[in-house]
């Protein structure tokens, strides 16, 4: 029942790429492809960003990519820009006994 | 467009039992599963459980005790009801609209436990 793992913090330069890693386990983001992203501006909701692992929702810049390896999934953002400073969370379906859906710790991106 | 509206008491006593109904507007809340999701001050986000339009539920382990959820499709809402309250569940409550992946969400409410 543990939260998926993120590092804390990422940053990086306008124009650069930044990667945040999301680590599970084999009973959640090793097992399935069930893995999404989210957007948080500080006093916001979450905004979905990546679903089912690579998938883009409509409106979403072409700039944020998902992928996964193992149990590690990943958030890819090219192009870094201004606006895409915010927490960003992960988050899985679990296939425990009683599944159930897990988050990651969060990993704040700060735009340089 | 869809818009989730989450409604109920910003303040709760110890030991006390929340309730919270989320209206939900431009979608029909049928066919679909709906979340509560919930995020303490400065902390990351939780999921509570999801209700399906037929009644199904599934709750997080950990809260599963403590937690109902109910529609009520003739209205366009669901609830979230959670008893027993304690300072460790003061959060921002948030509504959604799926399971697995949350395209929708509300806007948020912060629920403080204290006497």
């Amino acid at each position: 029942q543990s939260a998926l793992t993120q590092p804390a913090s990422v940053s990086g330069s306008p124009g650069q790429s930044v990667t945040i890693s999301c680590t599970g386990t084999s009973n959640d983001v090793g097992a399935n492809d069930y893995v999404s992203w989210y957007q948080q501006h500080p006093g916001k909701a979450p905004k979905l960003m990546i679903y089912d692992v690579t998938n883009r929702p409509s409106g979403v810049s072409n700039r944020f990519s998902g992928s996964k390896s193992g149990n590690t999934a990943s958030l890819t953002i090219s192009g870094l820009q201004a606006e895409d400073e915010a927490d960003y969370y992960c988050s899985s379906y679990t296939t425990n006994s009683n599944p159930f859906y897990v988050f990651g710790t969060g990993t704040e991106v700060t735009v340089l | 467009q869809v818009q989730l509206q989450e409604s109920g008491p910003g303040l709760v006593k110890p030991s006390e039992t929340l309730s919270l109904t989320c209206t939900v507007s431009g979608a029909s809340i049928s066919n679909d599963y709906w979340s509560w999701i919930r995020q303490p001050p400065g902390k990351g986000l939780e999921w509570i459980g999801y209700i399906y339009y037929s009644g199904r539920t599934n709750y997080h382990p950990s809260l599963r005790s403590r937690v109902t959820m109910s529609i009520d499709t003739s209205k366009s809402q669901f609830s979230l009801r959670l008893t027993s309250m304690t300072a460790a569940d003061t959060a921002v409550y948030y509504c959604a609209k799926g399971a697995g992946w949350w395209g929708y969400w509300g806007q948020g409410t912060l629920v403080t436990v204290s006497s």
